[in-house]
């Protein structure tokens, strides 16, 4: 069983759906961080959590440290949301090693 | 300032030979990490270095090494290739726990 899971792995959906990303984690973090990789390479981040809640435009994270669960939102979705969204977990006293789930793949349809 | 920066963008290079990749961090980040990321995958956990010393590493054959200069670039070397190696390579530089990516070097072993 992987320390870090994703769900869904892929996700289809209508322009301006509400869209959920799941991530739970199986080890002790430090933080836990939402990253966005489009086609071609290149990873942004967009989260690093180590409690409760952060929004930035569109995008909502939620943490759970009790239940090891953190949660990824997408508000009003666009076709320029398309993209792989990863989450990965900063280890407790892993000098910011990360663990990654496996990404989700994000399609979103005008 | 640039951020996080890579280079070569994409290289393609033979079984057994060998490559350097090469990263610079972001300006005032003094640990960069390199992670692999096969194809469809999340990236998986090479080796950290912080103080020109490889501070941790991952599951990889000592074929992949290192080395963090005083200006805190770093490279990665990786010897008698192999197909398996081809993966996208990234690089994130970090300090305490706020961590940035690189594009990532594309390479495939043919």
């Amino acid at each position: 069983k992987n320390e870090v899971e994703q769900s869904p792995q892929n996700l289809t959906a209508q322009e301006g759906e509400f869209i959920t990303i799941n991530c739970s984690y199986s080890v002790g973090i430090s933080a836990l961080h939402w990253l966005q990789q489009h086609p071609g390479g290149g990873i942004v981040s967009l989260f690093m959590l180590s409690s409760g809640k952060k929004k930035h435009g569109r995008l909502i994270a939620t943490i759970n440290i009790q239940e090891k669960h953190s949660s990824l939102h997408i508000t009003a979705s666009h076709p320029r949301d398309s993209a792989v969204y990863i989450c990965a977990a900063s280890i407790s006293g892993g000098y910011n090693k990360l663990i990654f789930g496996a990404g989700t793949r994000l399609a979103v349809h005008p | 300032d640039a951020g996080v920066t890579q280079s070569p963008t994409h290289l393609i290079k033979t079984r057994g030979q060998q490559v350097t990749l090469r990263c610079s961090p972001k300006s005032g980040h003094d640990t960069v990490s390199w992670y692999q990321q096969a194809l469809g995958q999340g990236p998986q956990f090479i080796f950290q270095y912080y103080e020109e010393e490889e501070r941790q590493r991952g599951n990889f054959p000592d074929r992949f090494s290192g080395h963090q200069f005083p200006n805190y670039s770093s490279e990665l070397n990786v010897n008698a290739l192999l197909l398996g190696d081809s993966a996208l390579y990234l690089c994130a530089s970090s300090s305490h726990y706020e961590q940035y990516f690189g594009p990532g070097t594309r390479l495939t072993v043919t």
